[in-house]
């Protein structure tokens, strides 16, 4: 049972880089998401996706980029890394119905580190 | 517009004594609540979610929850804490609109 399965795992990058980061889930959930966690702020939404070809902006948006061309997969793209993008990066999935009434299954976590 | 608070960063207790988590929500529209735990270097797991019917939600590992509309409160509860329940708790809410909004997370450590 893999569920949702982030890579890499760790990553350190310069200021002005670009990555993206992988996220791919194998139960067929419609709803995927992302966030980013800080020490003492809890999760907050980056971006989501209802369905292949629908994305939409979460709370914290700016400097990232998502697409979704496949159900399973789901990537995160940092255009310019800068230093205020050192977080750990959570993906998320659920069933139709989305995050606002459904359990969420979420992956190990990214831990992103900008030099 | 929804939002939860989360009215304590760090909660220690002795192993064995009973805790309440606190959590107080906001949100214009029908709520569901959820309660996620965090180990060490982990993703998060699902304590419990209350999404309609009884106010007193069980969850996993002993824990249960109660939702109160009058006080938009949803407080999680154990009556006998382990070692092994040292982890963040987040409260969590949604509502129709596809989001989900956390907490900043309350770090809860048992000490022997």
């Amino acid at each position: 049972n893999a569920g949702v399965t982030q890579t890499p795992k760790f990553q350190v990058l310069k200021t002005g880089q670009s990555m993206t980061l992988q996220c791919a889930q194998d139960m067929n959930h419609e709803y995927m998401s992302w966030y980013r966690q800080d020490p003492g702020m809890g999760l907050r939404l980056i971006h989501y996706s209802v369905g292949a070809g629908i994305t939409d902006q979460g709370e914290v948006p700016n400097g990232y980029n998502v697409s979704r061309s496949t159900t399973e997969d789901f990537p995160l793209r940092l255009l310019s890394a800068a230093p205020s993008q050192t977080s750990v990066y959570f993906c998320a999935s659920s069933p139709k119905g989305g995050a606002g009434n459904q359990p969420q299954h979420f992956g190990d976590g990214t831990r992103l580190s900008i030099l | 517009a929804q939002s939860v608070t989360q009215l304590d960063s760090q909660v220690p207790v002795f192993e064995e004594a009973p805790v309440e988590l606190r959590c107080n929500y906001s949100s214009s529209v029908s709520v569901y609540l959820f309660w996620y735990v965090q180990y060490p270097n982990q993703g998060l797991q699902l304590l419990l979610k209350y999404l309609s019917g009884s106010t007193l939600v069980k969850g996993i590992n002993g824990f249960e929850a109660e939702f109160n509309k009058s006080q938009t409160s949803f407080h999680l509860r154990k009556p006998s804490v382990h070692i092994s329940d040292t982890a963040e708790y987040f409260c969590a809410v949604g509502g129709s609109n596809y989001k989900l909004t956390f907490g900043k997370g309350t770090l809860l450590t048992v000490n022997p």
